[in-house]
């Protein structure tokens, strides 16, 4: 079955640095990989799509790469600050087309 | 202009009541899809409808649970005789098109159900 593998330790870091996220995939090529942003208590918000003829994507401070052949898509936040933490999930869109598969997401706490 | 609407925002049943969530999508939105969350879990897709029909419920357990999205009023999902292993956040998305035509969904802030 199609599977989203994230890192499920959470991940800290200092104000200012860079933080790299990692979402795997098995099973399946999808078309496109999604990243969300969710905070405690509130839904998924839609941060960036890469599609599979994209290496790289960016979006002000948000950068995502997509490499088919590793079957892995990094999200990247750089000059990260306190505001920044949340939960961050990859998604793709099953075979069917009606649905989207998630990952458990990966927590990130940036220090000030 | 208002995103999607979910209530209740909390609901507490006990084992063997009924609970009913409702989602009102973003406005000139016809397709709306159902998720359901556990802690420390990914969501997971339960069902997928249009207005008036229901195009796949492949996620959706064939007991108990069920869905509707009349043609006027906010999608319903209905979960019968609930019991612990039902506690969970609950989330509605919407998407102006179906997911085969379009990349995003708007999703809602989400039912926290709790079974006692």
């Amino acid at each position: 079955s199609q599977k989203i593998e994230q890192n499920s330790e959470a991940l800290n870091i200092q104000e200012g640095k860079t933080a790299t996220l990692t979402c795997n995939y098995t099973n399946y090529s999808p078309a496109y990989l999604q990243w969300y942003r969710q905070d405690p208590g509130r839904g998924p918000v839609f941060l960036l799509l890469i599609r599979e003829n994209e290496k790289e994507k960016r979006k002000e401070r948000l950068k995502v790469t997509f490499d088919t052949t590793l079957k892995q898509s990094l999200f990247h936040i750089t000059a990260s600050q306190p505001a920044d933490s949340a939960t961050y999930l990859c998604a793709h869109p099953s075979g069917g087309g009606f649905k989207t598969i998630f990952g458990a997401g990966t927590r990130l706490f940036v220090k000030a | 202009n208002a995103g999607v609407m979910q209530n209740p925002r909390h609901l507490v049943r006990r084992r063997g009541q009924e609970a009913r969530l409702r989602c009102s999508p973003v406005k000139g939105h016809s397709h709306v899809y159902w998720y359901r969350q556990l802690p420390e879990e990914g969501l997971k897709f339960m069902v997928y409808l249009q207005k008036e029909n229901i195009i796949d419920e492949s996620g959706m357990p064939k007991e108990r649970f069920s869905a509707e999205f009349p043609k006027e009023g906010p999608s319903i999902l209905r979960i019968q005789q609930v019991v612990r292993g039902d506690s969970a956040a609950y989330f509605c998305a919407s998407s102006p098109d179906g997911l085969d035509r379009t990349d995003t969904q708007y999703f809602g802030p989400g039912t926290r159900l709790t079974v006692l």
